[in-house]
C-alpha cells in the first residue's frame, strides 16, 4: 500500500543544512498532516493543511515550514538543521468528505542531523 | 488541556496471556479515541476506534467516561500482536487532529 509515500526514508544531515523531506499521496484526501516521533514522546503534530492554500501550525512549528504545492503534495523543510531534531518524521492524509476520522500514514523518514 | 496519557512504556506478555494496554485522556467534552498500531518494519495504522465498538484482531477497547480511559485489552496474546501502540484522541478545533500518548511497546514472547 504505497498510498502516502515519503522521501526520503533516511537522511543524514548536518548542523546548519536545509533540507526538505516530501510526502505524496494519492488518496485524493484533502487534509494532511506533519508529524514527528521521538521515543518516549509519541508522535507531535509539526504543520497541518486543509487543502493549498490553508496552512496551521501544530503543536511543535518552531524551527519547520511548510509548502503545500498541490492537494497531493505537502512538503517539511528545516531551514537550519539542528541536532534536536533527530527524529522519525510522519507524513499523514485524512478525508474531510467523509465521516471516517481515520488518518493514514507514510512509511516515515527517518532523519539524523550531526 | 487535551491529554493523553500511555503509563507504560513497554509490556511483556507470553503467549496466551491477557493483555491490557492502559490509556488515559484528558479532554472536555465527548471524546473520540482511536488505537494506532505500527507494527515492525511498517506504517502506523489505525487499529479501531471506539465509536465503532468493533473487535479487531481479538483487540477490543471500551471508553470509560467516568476512569477517562480507554485500555485496549485482549483475552489471548499472539506473538503476532508484538508492535508499538498508540492511544490517539481526535482534538478539538476541527481538522482531524490528532494528539497521541507515549505509546506502548507490547512485547509477546513464546
Amino acid at each position: 500500500d504505497a498510498d502516502v509515500t515519503q522521501t526520503p526514508r533516511n537522511r543524514i544531515t548536518k548542523t546548519g543544512k536545509r533540507i526538505m523531506l516530501e510526502c505524496s499521496q494519492t488518496k485524493g484526501h484533502d487534509r494532511m498532516y506533519w508529524y514527528r516521533q521521538d521515543p518516549g514522546l509519541g508522535l507531535r503534530l509539526i504543520y497541518y493543511s486543509f487543502d493549498v492554500k490553508d496552512i496551521n501550525k501544530g503543536e511543535i512549528s518552531d524551527g519547520y515550514s511548510v509548502s503545500r504545492q498541490a492537494q497531493a503534495k505537502f512538503s517539511l523543510s528545516l531551514e537550519s538543521a539542528i541536532p534536536n531534531q533527530t527524529a522519525l518524521y510522519f507524513c499523514a492524509t485524512s478525508d474531510s468528505r467523509v465521516g471516517n476520522t481515520e488518518a493514514f500514514f507514510g512509511q516515515g523518514t527517518r532523519l539524523t542531523v550531526v | 488541556a487535551q491529554r493523553v496519557t500511555q503509563p507504560e512504556k513497554l509490556l511483556s506478555v507470553f503467549k496466551g496471556a491477557p493483555v491490557e494496554l492502559k490509556c488515559n485522556y484528558s479532554y472536555s467534552g465527548s471524546p473520540e479515541l482511536f488505537w494506532y498500531v505500527q507494527y515492525s518494519r511498517q506504517r502506523l495504522q489505525l487499529l479501531l476506534r471506539h465509536i465503532s465498538r468493533e473487535s479487531i484482531k481479538g483487540f477490543t477497547a471500551d471508553l470509560n467516561k467516568g476512569e477517562t480511559s480507554f485500555h485496549l485489552k485482549k483475552p489471548f496474546a499472539q506473538e503476532e500482536d508484538s508492535a508499538m501502540y498508540y492511544c490517539a484522541l481526535r482534538s478539538s478545533g476541527g481538522y482531524n487532529k490528532l494528539i497521541f500518548g507515549a505509546g506502548t511497546r507490547l512485547a509477546v514472547h513464546p
